[in-house]
């Protein structure tokens, strides 16, 4: 499959800690993207990282790109309860036309007060 | 305040029955997309449009329809609607091609909440 594959599936911590998720893909990427999903609500989106930058930082956020190994990570610091939401990548895939994104399925993340 | 607009937000409707969902952007992008998203599914591409009357299909088209007679506009037709496109749709849109090497995030709607009977 050409989409994004999150891991953990599931991800639960306090407040204050560190949440970080990964996600894998299979195929050469012009870029990969993150969004936020609050529960049946649209997507925001959170960063775009390009296939030839390593990391990217946007407030509490840091992303990470390994094109060697198609991975990404996200990193929130400091959680909040507010955080709680599913966390979903989207690779860009090269190969396909122009028009594609491969949406995963998300990490759920729940931040405990 | 710029924005996705989609309409309705919430649907039901019988097989069928002719719906168009709307889809309107005020930031004067050039790229369009339909999804639809199932419970354990990531989102899945139903059409795209990468400026007007410039449209194709994405992952799942069957069933569906779109035009792009202006460029703030993409409606989602679908003609004779049946059970299974029972979903939640979203319409998002860019400044262009997510695989453009200028490609830019996503700009989402809402959602609309469509159930088939």
């Amino acid at each position: 499959s050409q989409q994004g594959e999150e891991d953990p599936q599931a991800l639960s911590i306090q407040e204050g800690e560190n949440a970080t998720m990964n996600c894998s893909y299979k195929t050469s990427i012009n870029n990969l993207q993150w969004y936020r999903q609050n529960s049946g609500r649209g997507l925001v989106h959170l960063i775009l990282i390009r296939s030839n930058e390593r990391e990217k930082h946007s407030g509490r956020l840091r992303v990470t790109l390994d094109t060697s190994k198609k991975s990404s990570s996200l990193l929130i610091t400091a959680s909040r309860a507010a955080d709680t939401a599913s966390y979903i990548c989207a690779p860009a895939d090269r190969g396909s036309t122009l028009g594609r994104l491969y949406f995963g399925r998300g990490t759920q993340l729940t931040v405990w007060p | 305040e710029a924005q996705v607009t989609q309409n309705p937000r919430y649907l039901i409707t019988v097989t069928g029955k002719k719906l168009t969902v709307t889809c309107s952007q005020n930031m004067n992008h050039e790229y369009m997309s339909w999804y639809r998203q199932d419970p354990g599914l990531g989102l899945r591409q139903i059409y795209y449009s990468m400026n007007v009357e410039v449209t194709d299909k994405g992952d799942v088209p069957e069933g569906y329809k779109v035009s792009r007679k202006e460029k703030r506009n993409f409606p989602l037709i679908l003609e004779s609607p049946s059970p299974n496109q029972t979903s939640l749709y979203f319409c998002a849109s860019s400044t262009t091609s997510p695989g453009n090497l200028k490609a830019n995030v996503l700009t989402f709607g809402a959602g609309s909440r469509l159930t088939v009977l």
